[in-house]
Order: structure tokens, then sequence, then C-alpha cells
């Protein structure tokens, strides 16, 4: 099993619909974990962190399930701006600290 | 406040040839990436640092792949002899943690070997 996992897509959403995505990781020892937007030809930028509680930023949450490793990212209302590749990143502390990139997933918001 | 700053932007070279990339990292961030990314994958770490210290160069090709960050502040990733494989983004990131999640990247440079 991959250590970072993603639905490589592409997701292809209508406008205004709600999309969500998963991202599964292999290592129960993992303690951050975060979404980042890749836009065509441009550099990753960081979405938002996924707390153990959960975290909404507007129409974006993300949530953390320990129990079955993995993380998800809800986007409301999609709007067609939200079109990118979505990364999930897992960071694990320990011995080897390690941040691994899943391999994204691309999503296409629909006029 | 400026971001992390990477050059040259793109960069064609022939294979067996050597090239270099530079990064300056955001001002006060500790911590420096280097990372590879190729089309339809996500980033893959090569080196980090922590200030002048290379602290995980596992992933790090090191027979022709080669990194400095004199002074814990700016820093150059090398590559030679470049191979027709080495094409890709190389994307330069700096965190004001160690080993962080929250990263900053800069824009990259796009290698293309011939």
């Amino acid at each position: 099993r991959k250590e970072v996992e993603q639905d490589p897509g592409p997701f292809n959403v209508p406008e205004g619909a709600t999309v969500a995505f998963n991202c599964t990781y292999s290592n129960s020892a993992s303690q951050s974990f975060f979404w980042y937007r890749q836009d065509c030809r441009k550099e990753p930028k960081l979405l938002m962190s996924v707390y153990s509680s959960g975290n909404e930023d507007g129409r974006f949450t993300a949530q953390l399930n320990r129990a079955s490793q993995y993380i998800s990212l809800l986007i409301r209302d999609s709007k067609l701006s939200d079109s990118a590749t979505y990364l999930c990143v897992v960071n694990m502390r320990g011995r080897d600290d390690k941040i691994i990139f899943g391999k994204g997933t691309r999503l296409h918001i629909l006029p | 406040e400026a971001g992390v700053v990477q050059s040259p932007r793109y960069k064609i070279i022939e294979k067996k040839q050597p090239v270099a990339f530079w990064c300056n990292p955001i001002s006060g961030h500790n911590t420096l990436y280097w990372y590879l990314q190729n089309l339809g994958q996500g980033p893959e770490l090569l080196i980090r640092y922590e200030n002048e210290e290379a602290v995980d160069d596992s992933q790090l090709p090191k027979d022709r792949f080669s990194a400095e960050r004199l002074k814990g502040v700016d820093s150059t990733l090398k590559i030679q002899p470049a191979e027709l494989g080495d094409s890709a983004v190389y994307l330069c990131a700096s965190s004001l943690g160690s080993s962080d999640g929250e990263q900053y990247f800069g824009p990259g440079t796009r290698l293309t070997v011939t």
C-alpha cells in the first residue's frame, strides 16, 4: 500500500455542486495533515490544515478519520475558480520525520 | 513580504551538462526543502535543511545531485551530469518549523534535458 493515496480524477463537477474527495495514508504514526491546492503550471499553496476535530474555512471543510486512516476535503457551492489539483500532505513525526505528498486529485468545475 | 524566490524559472540543457538552481527562502524560515515534481505527480522530497544542516537527504541521488545551504539562508541544488530523466520541475519550499507541513513554495524551475 502506498504511503499516501489519492484518486487522481479528474472530477468533473457542475458549478454550484458539492464535491468531496478522500486521501488515505498507510502509517498510523502520521501526526499532521494538510490540503494544498496547485493550479496548472503553478506552485502548490497551502489550502488548509486538517485537525482532529475537523476544520472549516468558508466553503471548504476538511476532516480526519484516524481509525480508517483517511482525510477528506469537501467543497460546497463550487466555483469555476476552484478548478485545480488538490494535494494531500501527511506529516509523520518520529525517529525519521517524513512529509509525504499525494499525487493529487484533479478537479474541473464546469460552467 | 517577499515569498520564496527561485531562479532560473526555465532551463534547457543538453544531457551530460551540469545545471544549478538557486533558492532564497522566506526571511526567518529555518527549514528549506527541495522537491522534484513530474507531470501528474505530487512533489517528491529531495533534501531538507534545518538551518545549514541537511537533515534528510535520503531521496537525493547523490551520484549526480548535490545541494548546499551555506550560512543557513539561500540554497543551491546542482545536477552533474544531467540525464534525460531529470526533466521535471524543481520546487523549493521553506517553513518556520522543522519538518513542517505548512510550507511556502517558490515558483519552481522547469528543467528540460534534451
